[in-house]
């Protein structure tokens, strides 16, 4: 396992388009995250999941931001009618949750959204 | 709620020198401490962390923290700077179940030749 995957790296699209991004966490990660970063701020939560089920959703995350784990597995994050400060890092990161919880998160490369 | 600061957005260190990166954290439950880095058009990586036992943990790369309940703080060092280590460095802290974790701003590092 190579570690946690992202797609695709840039994405550059016009205002009110929809984008969507997906995250391949660690195998045998339940815990799957995804995070907004903007230039010179640390990573802003947005949502988690435990397997398909998503526990916890920051306040960040409108009503145009969806995101879902269908399996699990794979996780993907939608933005519907993009905005200009919609344009920012979408990091993606997973863990082990639970009794086997070593609370710590590792992370992808993330995925660069331009809103033009 | 838990919340990190981190004293210093930008920090200069000349090569050799003593780095020292300031944070301080409130949480109302014991804490698990991180320090990620980030190296230009790179994901985080993991520097250390803090969860339970030895307050002084040492991490990649020289770097080593020192958890301090008293005064909230879990400031990251490393003796003498080498021109690798400049980068953007992230304190996180988590509650101890790990549900859910904080980020920093961040410091950026320059190490001066």
């Amino acid at each position: 396992d190579t570690g946690v995957s992202q797609n695709p790296r840039h994405k550059i699209t016009k205002r009110g388009q929809n984008v969507t991004f997906r995250c391949d966490p660690i195998s045998e990660h339940n815990r799957l995250y995804w995070y907004r970063q903007t230039l010179g701020q640390g990573p802003e939560f947005l949502t988690y999941f435990q397997n398909e089920a998503q526990l916890e959703k920051s306040r960040l995350l409108s009503d145009r931001f969806s995101a879902e784990r269908p399996k699990g597995s794979f996780s993907t994050l939608e933005i519907q009618r993009t905005e200009q400060g919609d344009s920012a890092m979408y990091l993606c990161a997973s863990s082990l949750g639970g009794y086997a919880n070593t609370g710590e998160l590792f992370f992808g490369e993330g995925s660069r959204l331009t809103v033009l | 709620a838990q919340s990190v600061t981190q004293l210093g957005s930008h920090v200069s260190v000349s090569e050799g020198a003593l780095v020292l990166l300031r944070c301080n954290y409130s949480s109302s439950v014991p804490p698990y401490l991180f320090w990620y880095v980030q190296y230009p058009n790179q994901g985080l990586q993991l520097l250390l962390k803090y969860t339970t036992g030895a307050t002084l943990v040492k991490g990649i790369n020289g770097f080593e923290a020192e958890f301090k309940k008293s005064e909230t703080s879990f400031h990251l060092t490393k003796p003498s700077a080498h021109m690798s280590d400049a980068a953007e460095y992230f304190c996180a802290v988590s509650e101890n179940t790990g549900n859910q974790f904080y980020f920093g701003t961040g410091t950026s590092l320059t190490v001066i030749p």
